[in-house]
């Protein structure tokens, strides 16, 4: 079975802190999501990644940043925690579309549930 | 840029029943991908049943079965006999079939399906 991780269920940071949030796959997967979910808006993207080292935005990509320095392990860095980035996240993981094809699914983690006060 | 809107946030059932969840989204590319998703509270969220556009049998997995109305742009689940376990949040997705996408899924806010012993 595939095993997406996150580092941690819940987490509570100051404003102004800086945070890791830490996702690893055990799949070989190519591609790597970090969301943001939030009542009544669904999951929306915040970056993805397709190869180590390589990232692209999402639709809401304002206020943070990742690394993916390991094909297994993709990173999602709140620089300055606000307020306005309580939320829950959720890590995905996927095999190119491609390779995939009418199999195409993504897996996600359990998710970690951030408050920021 | 493609849009899925989930129009009941909340939905019951008695148990055995039958209850349909419905999606609609906007797209203007004909080749793409739609999915079900359950999240289970408190735990992670699994893929329920996938479609391809081009195909125009109606997936099913078990009790789950979609509409899939192309030309509508319709998209809901039906859930048959209703069990104590189907209850959960339940997100529609979009993708692109395009391999140059981003990789993305658009996701709908999401019904809260509520199972009645």
């Amino acid at each position: 079975d595939v095993k997406v991780t996150q580092s941690s269920r819940y987490l509570v940071k100051r404003t102004g802190e800086k945070v890791f949030l830490e996702c690893v796959q055990d799949m070989d997967h190519e591609n790597m999501f970090w969301y943001r979910q939030d009542p009544g808006l669904g999951l929306r993207l915040i970056y993805f990644s397709y190869d180590v080292k390589m990232k692209e935005k999402g639709d809401i990509p304002e206020g943070y940043s990742v690394s993916r320095e390991k094909k297994e392990r993709f990173s999602l860095i709140l620089e300055s925690a606000s307020t306005n980035q309580t939320s829950m996240y959720l890590c995905a993981s996927s095999l190119f579309l491609g390779l995939a094809g009418g199999n195409y699914e993504q897996y996600f983690g359990p998710g970690t549930r951030l408050t920021v006060t | 840029a493609q849009t899925v809107t989930q129009s009941q946030p909340e939905m019951s059932v008695q148990e055995a029943e039958t209850v349909t969840l419905s999606c609609t989204y906007d797209t203007s590319e004909s080749d793409y991908y739609l999915f079900w998703y359950k999240q289970p509270p408190s735990r992670q969220m699994i893929l329920v049943i996938r479609q391809e556009a081009y195909k125009q049998q109606n997936a099913t997995e078990n009790r789950f079965s979609v509409n899939f109305q192309k030309a509508a742009k319709s998209f809901s689940l039906k859930i048959s006999d209703s069990q104590l376990g189907d209850a959960a949040m339940y997100f529609c997705a979009y993708r692109s079939a395009l391999n140059n996408a981003g990789n993305m899924l658009t996701f709908g806010g999401g019904t809260r399906l509520m199972v009645k012993p």
